[in-house]
């Protein structure tokens, strides 16, 4: 286990369109979390899982947003109708219980 | 209104000097607050966590200070390389689950 996957890097798509990402967690790790980060700010919640229970969502996950993480393994974030203003780094973020956070590499989406 | 607050937004050092970059919380309860290190296009990547009851901590040439009376931290770089150049972003969780990140010193070191 190499740390916190997230697939894919990069994703281009044309506004209206719905993209998902996937995030492979650390296998022991129960809690994941879903951060979202623009240029030259720092990353803010999306919302997170312990197991496979979403405990809580931020008001940014508009109703366009779901996140999901069946069998409390992976997860993913759908993003239904993109528009321009989705455009941001997707980061996601595991942890064994409250211990420290390893965070993957990231999505980095553009809406065109 | 729980906050992180970072300073400078961008330092430009020469490469073997020192620097230090400060943090201002009000984060409340604390419990713990942590620095991570980011660069560019990639995850950010931990390098110290300090509770409450730490003052001093030090990773490698990072170190970092707390005083939770005055809810300011800071994190001294000493002898910069050029890989150090990167954003370094305080984090302090609210409640148990969710961390309030600053917006980050972005750091360049030139040879």
């Amino acid at each position: 286990d190499t740390g916190v996957s997230q697939d894919p890097r990069h994703k281009i798509t044309k506004r209206g369109q719905n993209v998902t990402f996937r995030c492979d967690p650390i296998s022991e790790h129960n809690r994941l979390y879903w951060y979202r980060q623009t240029l030259g700010q720092g990353p803010e919640f999306l919302t997170y899982f312990q197991n496979e229970a979403q405990l809580e969502k931020s008001r940014l996950l508009s109703d366009r947003f779901s996140a999901e993480r069946p069998k409390g393994s992976f997860s993913t974030l759908e993003i239904q109708r993109t528009e321009q203003g989705d455009s941001a780094m997707y980061l996601c973020a595991s942890s064994l219980d409250q211990g420290d956070y390893t965070f993957g590499s990231g999505t980095r989406l553009t809406v065109v | 209104k729980n906050q992180v607050e970072q300073s400078p937004q961008s330092l430009i050092i020469l490469e073997g000097k020192n620097c230090t970059l400060q943090c201002n919380y009000t984060v409340s309860p604390f419990s713990n607050l942590r620095w991570y290190k980011q660069d560019t296009g990639r995850g950010p990547v931990s390098l110290t966590i300090m509770t409450f009851s730490e003052n001093t901590k030090s990773n490698g040439r990072y170190t970092a200070t707390l005083d939770a009376d005055t809810k300011q931290s800071s994190l001294h770089i000493t002898a910069s390389q050029l890989s150090d150049s990167a954003s370094y972003i305080c984090v302090v969780p609210r409640d148990t689950d969710k961390l309030i990140f600053g917006t980050g010193t972005r750091l360049q070191v030139f040879p």
